[in-house]
Parts: C-alpha cells; sequence; structure tokens
C-alpha cells in the first residue's frame, strides 16, 4: 500500500523549457513535503520542501506546489538544464512523527536533453 | 568538510549469513537514520537513533538491529540473512528533530 506515489516513471524534457515532476499521496495526516534528487552512485540529495500550510515554495529555479484538497504536489524546474538529469523522489512525513521517517515515492527519473 | 560516509561500499553474502554496515554522519549531525532502496524503489526508513538509542522504527522485523556511538557513529546489522535483503542501504545524519536528512552514497549489498 504505497502512501506516496510518484506515477511516472520518466520524463524527457528539452534545455530551457519546464520539467514539472508530480507526486500524489493517501495520508491525510502527512503535513511535511520534501523533494530529492538523486545521482548514479550517490544518495539522495535534498532539494526543496513545503510544509502543509504553505501551497508554494520556491529556491532558484525549483518551485514546489502542494494541493492539500487533491492530496497532490508538483516540483517544477524553471529553466530545466541538462545538469538537472536524475532521478527526483518526493518524500512525505508528518510532525507527530520522527522527522527522520519519511515516506518516499518510487521516483520519476528525469531526463533533460540539450 | 567530510559528508556522510558508509563502509563497506559493496558485499556479496550468502543466505543465513549476518552483515555489519557501517555510516558516519555529517559533521555536527547528531541523529542516524538508515534506508533500504531495493531495485526500483524508493528509500523505506528501517529506523533513526539519537542519543545511542533508537527513536523510531519502520516496518522491519527484529533481524534489523542497530546501534549508534558516543561519537554519533552508527551500525545496522542484519542477522539470518534472506535473498530480499540485497538492496541498496542508505544512511542518512541531520540534526535532531529537523527534515532535512543528508545521505550517504549506500551500501550495496548482495545475497546469494
Amino acid at each position: 500500500d504505497q502512501q506516496v506515489k510518484q506515477n511516472s516513471p520518466s520524463l524527457s524534457v528539452q534545455e530551457g523549457r519546464i520539467s514539472i515532476l508530480n507526486c500524489d499521496y493517501t495520508n491525510s495526516m502527512f503535513d511535511y513535503f520534501l523533494w530529492y534528487k538523486k545521482y548514479p552512485a550517490e544518495g539522495p540529495t535534498f532539494l526543496i520542501s513545503i510544509s502543509s500550510i504553505k501551497d508554494k515554495n520556491e529556491d532558484g529555479r525549483f518551485t514546489v506546489f502542494l494541493n492539500k484538497s487533491a492530496k497532490h504536489l508538483s516540483l517544477h524546474i524553471v529553466p530545466s538544464q541538462p545538469g538537472d538529469s536524475a532521478v527526483y523522489f518526493c518524500a512525505a512525513s508528518y510532525y507527530g512523527g520522527s522527522q527522520g521517517n519519511l515516506i518516499f515515492g518510487k521516483g520519476t527519473k528525469l531526463s533533460v536533453k540539450p | 568538510d567530510a559528508g556522510v560516509t558508509q563502509s563497506p561500499t559493496h558485499l556479496i553474502k550468502t543466505r543465513g549469513q549476518q552483515v555489519t554496515l557501517r555510516c558516519s554522519p555529517k559533521s555536527g549531525h547528531d541523529t542516524v537514520s538508515w534506508y533500504q532502496q531495493a531495485l526500483g524503489q524508493g528509500p523505506q526508513f528501517i529506523f533513526q537513533y539519537y542519543e545511542e538509542e533508537e527513536r523510531q522504527r519502520g516496518n522491519f522485523p527484529d533481524r534489523f538491529s542497530g546501534h549508534q556511538f558516543p561519537n554519533y557513529s552508527s551500525e545496522l546489522n542484519v542477522n539470518a540473512l534472506l535473498l530480499g535483503d540485497s538492496a541498496l542501504y542508505l544512511c542518512a545524519s541531520s540534526l535532531v528533530n529537523t527534515w532535512e536528512l543528508f545521505f550517504g552514497e549506500g551500501s550495496r549489498l548482495t545475497v546469494l
């Protein structure tokens, strides 16, 4: 029973265009969400996060949007660069639990073509 | 500033054996979490250690145990290995009660 779902295993985007990665969750207790990026042979690295009290958080080229009623969040990368090619994981947690206990999706592999 | 380091990077074991994986957290971090990532899956939480005690545990059997030392480094032990234990084991460190985890490169375990 997957609580965090990333339904697109892969996404291909042209350099300079927008990349949109989607994530759905089923547990309404989740109130903190994170995106991690993973290159081959490296551990995941933190990218951006959002609390459920917000609906948008922006950091440079990266913006995360949260739609609580739809239990959906998305990561926008604008403009996309070839160095953004990696696997992106959506993760969720809740304040009542340990902050180290993140529930991850299966990931979406992003390919940005020059 | 050294990040999270894990050892060994790769190892092969046979069913029924025991394995110990090691993790040194990022400098200044006091909390260590362990995750299992099977092929094609996202990381799955095993447990977290803080102040040398297990703080929270995921849905893993007792064959999975851990330890945290006074210098904040940690070990993950798996007994009676099964084929299904083959996975990438990731260690992540953080400051207590913060969300941002810093991951190591992982230890790739193959059970034959």
